[in-house]
């Protein structure tokens, strides 16, 4: 059962434009969200996060949005670069001890962005 | 760099053997954590450690098993080893335990069971 879903495997944007990745969730309890990117050969690095009081972050050119109604978050990144040419992992946790769980990442499959010169 | 040190980086093994990997959180960092990537899928949690102490668990396997010692580096131990279980094994470190603090992922390790 995969709590956090990233539908789209890859994405291929124009250097310039804007990049849009999505991912759903289906625990209403996660509270807090967070963007990892991964390049080939090397750990996930931290990107943006967000917490579920708000419902939009901004670091740059990348600013995450968060619609707990429809239990979407995603991610632009503004204008896109080649070197965001990269895995990205959406992940969700539980900050508050629930029903055993110690609030660990749970992540998505990822998105495979590619950025075009 | 992340500060986050895994090896060894590549592991090949047989089926039914037994392997250790290895980790060290960044400096400063009380809590490490063990994820693994399967092919096309996304990082699964296995299990946390809290200085020294084990904090949650995950969908780790019974075959597996990891600790944390006094010097905060980690090991995770995969026994009886099948072939569903090649994988990249990610070690990640946060500076406490249930915070919002972001993750540290090492380069993780490739293990193949042949």
């Amino acid at each position: 059962d995969q709590q956090v879903k990233q539908n789209s495997p890859s994405l291929s944007v124009q250097e310039g434009r804007i990049s849009i990745l999505n991912c759903d969730y289906t625990n209403s309890m996660f509270d807090y969200f967070l963007w990892y990117k991964k390049y080939p050969a090397e750990g996930p690095t931290f990107l943006i996060s967000i917490s579920s009081i708000k419902d939009k972050n901004e670091d740059g050119r990348f600013t995450v949005f968060l619609n707990k109604s429809a239990k979407h978050l995603s991610l632009h990144i503004v204008p896109s670069q080649p070197g965001d040419s990269a895995v990205y992992f959406c992940a969700a946790k539980l900050t508050m001890n629930y029903g055993g769980s110690q609030g660990n990442l749970i992540f998505g499959k990822g998105t495979k962005l590619s950025v075009k010169p | 760099d992340s500060g986050v040190t895994q090896t060894p980086k590549h592991l090949i093994t047989a089926t039914g053997q037994r392997v250790t990997l290895r980790c060290s959180p960044r400096s400063g960092d009380l809590s490490v954590y063990w994820y693994q990537q399967s092919l096309d899928q996304g990082l699964q949690f296995l299990i946390q450690y809290y200085n020294g102490e084990e904090r949650a668990k995950g969908n780790i396997l019974e075959r597996f098993s990891a600790q944390q010692f006094p010097d905060l580096h980690s090991e995770l131990n995969l026994s009886s080893l099948e072939l569903g279980d090649s994988a990249l094994y990610f070690c990640a470190s946060s500076v406490q335990g249930s915070s919002n603090s972001p993750l540290h992922f090492g380069n993780g390790t490739r293990l193949t069971v042949t």
